[in-house]
């Protein structure tokens, strides 16, 4: 069973469009993720929300809404798509109830997004 | 957020071991290490975390200074499939988010 899991894989779309992109996990993790992988292959925080609700929100265009619908789902729509979102997105969960000290995320495999 | 300094890139002969270097001088007493690995055309994923002592698992060794401004990753017999690349990351205890920086690509030949 796939322990964190992201649809689409690939995402081809032209520019003005708006699309979403869909994250589930199966480890019964509290905190989920949302990152964005550039072609320069840098890897930055987007949001993140624990048992539904927002607790990360780093500067990132209002274009992008994220959603949590519960705690296994995290979902990210993206409003009137630019060239420059085209990136590699990836979708991460960890526990914060295991303990402060050990939180360790757990990645899904990434949505490839090309805005054309 | 507390900053990391690694190599932008690092070569090892396949079956030797491999010391993956990371600086972090500004790291505050309550900062866990943590490594994670990408590997080609996947998500990260976790290699090992430590504090202060040094820590082994089934994937690597974490070496910590005793200062704690840099730490090493040792894999002790690199395979092919360890090619990817190494991020070193700072946590703040009682924080969620990982600021990750440019990593380490390692190279294997084989």
């Amino acid at each position: 069973d796939t322990a964190v899991s992201q649809t689409p894989k690939y995402l081809v779309t032209q520019m003005g469009n708006d699309k979403s992109i869909k994250c589930e996990q199966n480890l019964g993790h509290d905190t989920m993720y949302w990152y964005k992988q550039d072609s320069k292959k840098f890897l930055k925080i987007m949001f993140s929300y624990n048992n539904k609700e927002l607790i990360i929100n780093e500067t990132v265009p209002n274009r992008f809404s994220p959603k949590s619908p519960d705690k296994a789902h995290l979902n990210l729509h993206i409003n009137s798509l630019e060239l420059g979102d085209s990136a590699v997105y990836f979708c991460a969960s960890t526990s914060v109830t295991a303990g402060a000290q050990y939180n360790e995320q757990f990645f899904g495999p990434g949505t490839r997004l090309t805005v054309l | 957020d507390a900053k990391t300094t690694q190599p932008n890139s690092m070569e090892s002969n396949e079956e030797e071991p491999v010391h993956l270097p990371c600086n972090h001088s500004t790291i505050s007493g309550t900062d866990y290490i943590h490594w994670y690995r990408q590997l080609p055309s996947q998500g990260p994923e976790y290699v090992i975390h430590g504090l202060t002592s040094n820590v082994n698992n089934r994937m690597a060794s974490l070496a910590i200074a005793e200062d704690r401004k840099s730490s090493t990753l040792i894999l002790h017999r690199a395979t092919l499939r360890d090619a990817a690349v190494y991020y070193c990351i700072l946590r703040t205890s009682g924080t969620y988010k990982y600021i990750f920086g440019t990593g380490t690509r390692l190279k294997v030949l084989a």
